[in-house]
């Protein structure tokens, strides 16, 4: 069945460009999450969905990021005025319901961003 | 969210069982231990998640501690396929995993 997936899979943007990185979650998985994983590093929590509704963005890390999901189902990062320390990888994962209890996170293969 | 503490890397042969330890001394009595692994250029897949007792599911076995201070993470056979970074995150909800830089596994053909 389809996992969850992300696009652009690369994407190099020039410093002070605004980049959109695209997430669709699989159907029906209530939860999205968004993650910053920086080279020889461990996924870091940049925000999450419940629906459309973001409860959680304290891992942000400046308002140059924002994050959407208007319908409750496909996501969308933005970095604007990109700086070379947004370079990453960018993970998104859904999960089938909300956090009152765990459910396993599914991950997509992320989307590598490169800030020249 | 508990702290963990984990080996940053280890070797295991192939067709031998790989024992992946974790330290989560502050892991308070509602927080679970759960485990993810990352292949590389791949994004990290669950594996098997515990609270007080052992687990064991088609892909692994977790040994959770009496006290619930360590867990071990076992994969019993393992393939040059599970070469991999192992997560190991103590967390009360799961709208925040705490991954830190786990362990590489590197399997030895």
């Amino acid at each position: 069945g389809a996992g969850v997936s992300q696009s652009p899979r690369y994407k190099v943007a020039k410093r002070g460009q605004d980049v959109a990185l695209r997430c669709d979650p699989i159907s029906g998985h209530v939860s999205l999450f968004w993650y910053q994983q920086a080279l020889g590093q461990g996924p870091e929590f940049l925000t999450y969905f419940q629906n459309e509704a973001q409860l959680d963005k304290s891992g942000l890390p400046s308002d140059r990021f924002f994050a959407e999901r208007p319908e409750g189902s496909v996501s969308t990062l933005k970095i604007q005025r990109t700086q070379q320390e947004d370079s990453a990888v960018y993970l998104c994962a859904s999960s089938l319901g909300a956090t009152s209890s765990y459910n396993e996170q599914f991950f997509g293969p992320g989307t590598r961003l490169t800030v020249l | 969210d508990a702290k963990t503490t984990q080996p940053p890397s280890m070797d295991c042969a192939e067709g031998r069982a790989a024992n992946l330890p974790c330290n989560h001394s502050t892991i308070s009595g509602n927080e679970y231990v759960y485990w993810y692994r990352q292949i590389h250029s791949q994004g990290p897949q669950y594996i098997i998640h515990g609270l007080k007792n052992n687990e064991t599911n088609e892909m692994a076995s977790l040994i959770i501690t009496e006290d619930r201070k360590s867990s071990t993470l076992i994969l019993p056979h393992a393939t040059l396929r599970d070469t991999a970074v192992y997560y190991c995150i103590g967390t009360g909800g799961a709208n925040n995993l705490f991954f830190g830089t786990g362990t590489r596994l590197t399997v030895i053909p």
